[in-house]
């Protein structure tokens, strides 16, 4: 059974880096792993996308081993302002999409 | 340019009514897809439409239903309503339909079955 899990809350200090991982151990070969940022009343927004090993964005980093069972979201130096629900987006056989439970960050003074 | 739009913004329906709700995507994208978000069950796969075709379904029962139109904006329908049907629909748009690319989506519709 796909399944998608993340840790359902992170607790943080602005100015200090904070790492999310999404366990996703039945990923297809050849479906990206995606993250997502929403607040309150809105929906979803894009952060960053990835396959395999590392990409980096001007906002996040993604880390993918090599197994791809995990993926781990990256944000350095987080603000007050990142303060929201991160989700991970994965495709199972690129026909089933299932988002992570998603990781409420809440980001301290 | 103007992202995605979604009409209504909220709406109240009482059981076993219809509902049907809209989805304009950001001009260029073809792809729209659909989701349902509740507290309980988190962020929902419904559906997904490109070129005027439903391409992927998620597991709901066939009361909820959508089209696509042909310049690409897509409508949901959901009938006899019931109160477990209380969620925030969000509809995304891509440029194409393919995972591996990134989704936009509107602010969604919050739809209270009474």
């Amino acid at each position: 059974l796909a399944k998608t899990t993340q840790p359902i809350s992170m607790d943080s200090y602005e100015g200090q880096e904070v790492n999310i991982t999404c366990s996703h151990n039945n990923i297809a070969t050849n479906d990206y792993i995606t993250w997502y940022q929403q607040f309150p009343s809105q929906g979803p927004r894009f952060i960053i996308q990835g396959y395999k090993t590392k990409v980096t964005n001007e906002v996040a980093s993604l880390f993918i081993p090599a197994d791809r069972k995990s993926s781990t979201l990256s944000l350095p130096r987080v603000s007050l302002s990142d303060t929201a629900v991160y989700y991970c987006l994965v495709a199972y056989n690129t026909d089933k999409l299932i988002f992570g439970t998603g990781t409420r960050l809440q980001v301290f003074p | 340019k103007a992202g995605v739009t979604q009409t209504p913004r909220y709406l109240i329906k009482t059981r076993g009514q219809q509902v049907t709700l809209s989805c304009s995507p950001i001009s260029g994208h073809r792809s729209v897809s659909w989701y349902q978000q509740t507290p309980g069950q988190g962020l929902q796969f419904l559906f997904e439409y490109f070129s005027e075709t439903q391409r992927n379904k998620g597991n709901f029962p066939g009361r909820f239903s959508g089209r696509q139109f042909s310049n690409s904006r897509s409508e949901m329908n959901v009938s006899t309503l019931e109160l477990g049907d209380s969620a925030l629909y969000l509809c995304a748009s891509s440029f194409k339909m393919d995972t591996n690319t990134e989704a936009f989506f509107g602010q969604g519709t919050r739809l209270t079955v009474v």
